[in-house]
């Protein structure tokens, strides 16, 4: 089944650093969302990558996809204190099923 | 701006009750769907909604579970029998089309 898989699990950085986290993925998709949710809130979407892109950028987000690889990157650049939160990459099947399926999750934190 | 509104925000409830989870979507989204997250583990799909209809749903989403649009504003989620294991977060989100996702701050579930 499609799911997406994040890595690290945990990615604990200084503030002012660059971090960034990965996502694989199985099966063919039209595009690759990610998402941000801070602890006991709701999920917000960031920034959407198309299966025919290989990188976007949205303000100090960069996300990176190779659909040979089946995976994807997102960078956060100048991090900030708060950053601090868990970072979701989420696929939506080729076949045009009306649903994304999220992966486990970077948990990452900003240290100041 | 626009947003995703959840209802109630914590429900606590015995093993065998019947729960309702309550959204208001974003008024001209056409696609509806919820999500769970049982504690520290990643966001599962359960149902989508388009056109009055289900349009997708997972193995979790069983005879247990209904989703139904009974006016022009309100989605909601049924458990019927609710059991120990369906504690979670509970996340609604509405889209307009097949890409952004739209959350909801969700309504976290105890089931004693």
């Amino acid at each position: 089944s499609q799911q997406g898989e994040e890595d690290p699990q945990a990615l604990s950085i200084q503030e002012g650093e660059n971090a960034t986290m990965n996502c694989s993925y199985k099966t063919s998709i039209n595009n690759l969302q990610w998402y941000r949710q801070n602890s006991g809130r709701g999920l917000v979407h960031l920034i959407l990558i198309r299966s025919n892109e290989r990188e976007k950028h949205s303000g100090r987000l960069r996300v990176t996809l190779d659909t040979s690889k089946k995976s994807s990157s997102l960078l956060i650049t100048a991090s900030r204190a708060a950053d601090t939160a868990s970072y979701f990459c989420a696929t939506d099947a080729i076949s045009g099923a009306q649903k994304l399926v999220f992966g486990q999750g970077t948990r990452l934190t900003i240290n100041p | 701006e626009p947003e995703v509104t959840q209802t109630p925000s914590h429900q606590v409830t015995q093993m065998g009750q019947e729960v309702i989870l309550r959204c208001v979507p974003i008024s001209n989204h056409l696609y509806f769907y919820w999500y769970r997250q049982i504690l520290g583990q990643k966001v599962e799909f359960l149902v989508s909604f388009y056109n009055n209809e289900i349009s997708e749903k997972s193995e979790i989403f069983d005879d247990q579970f209904s989703v139904e649009r009974p006016d022009g504003s309100n989605f909601t989620l049924k458990i019927r029998s609710t059991k120990l294991e369906d504690s979670a977060m509970y996340f609604c989100a509405s889209s307009r089309n097949t890409g952004e996702l739209f959350f909801g701050e969700g309504s976290r579930l105890t089931v004693l």
